[in-house]
């Protein structure tokens, strides 16, 4: 069965500073790749995801992500990070081999301080 | 922008009580989906639900969990007969189609099992 890793589980940031959040997926398959954030109090909002095409994907609010296949990683960058930006972030998959399953990771929580 | 809504938004029971878990899914969207985070664990699915059928349940759905869509609005989520290890945040999802489509979801219930 497929899995996810996020490793980062707690991140603190000074606004400005730049973001990288991990995301592995172990599946030799086709995989569609979504990263989700969910705001304090608030639900799960699609951040960006990738199916196919150009594995760097552009997102909202600033957010990219790039597939890297051999590596079977998508991580989550951003390059200047905002008070807003606190959150929880999760990477999530769905395989070719699931129908249409979503696989989340365990999440990252993102603080920054202002 | 539809949305995914859930009532309630949060439920407390007794251990043995039935409960039922609402979600109107976005309104042009055939595919529905139940998911649900215990606290500190990550999202896992549950179920999904096309045409009036299950399409997928993982091993957490078992026989005391059902889904209905009862009318041409709404999809529920059933337990029976509640346990402890029921306490959780249950999220109801809805796409278009599968795979190779996105996942919208709603704010959750949280579900407490005293």
């Amino acid at each position: 069965a497929q899995s996810v890793s996020q490793h980062n589980h707690h991140v603190i940031l000074s606004e400005a500073a730049s973001l990288e959040l991990g995301c592995n997926y172990s599946y030799g398959g086709t995989v569609n790749l979504f990263w989700y954030v969910q705001y304090p109090g608030q639900h799960l909002q699609l951040l960006l995801k990738y199916f196919s095409g150009d594995p760097l994907v552009k997102g909202i609010k600033g957010f990219e992500a790039e597939f890297i296949k051999s590596k079977f990683s998508f991580n989550l960058r951003k390059p200047s990070v905002q008070w807003s930006d606190t959150a929880e972030y999760f990477c999530a998959v769905i395989t070719n081999n699931a129908g249409n399953m979503l696989t989340f990771g365990g999440g990252t929580r993102l603080m920054v301080k202002p | 922008e539809p949305e995914v809504t859930q009532t309630p938004s949060h439920q407390v029971t007794q251990m043995g009580q039935e409960v039922i878990l609402r979600c109107v899914p976005i309104s042009n969207h055939l595919y529905f989906y139940w998911y649900r985070q215990i606290l500190g664990q990550k999202v896992e699915f549950l179920v999904s639900f096309y045409n009036n059928e299950i399409s997928e349940k993982s091993e957490i759905f078992d026989d005391q969990f059902s889904v209905e869509r009862p009318d041409g609005s709404n999809f529920t989520l059933k337990i029976r007969s509640t346990k402890l290890e029921d306490s959780a945040m249950y999220f109801c999802a809805s796409s278009e189609r599968v795979f190779t489509d996105t996942q919208y979801f709603g704010p959750g219930t949280r579900l407490t099992v005293l």
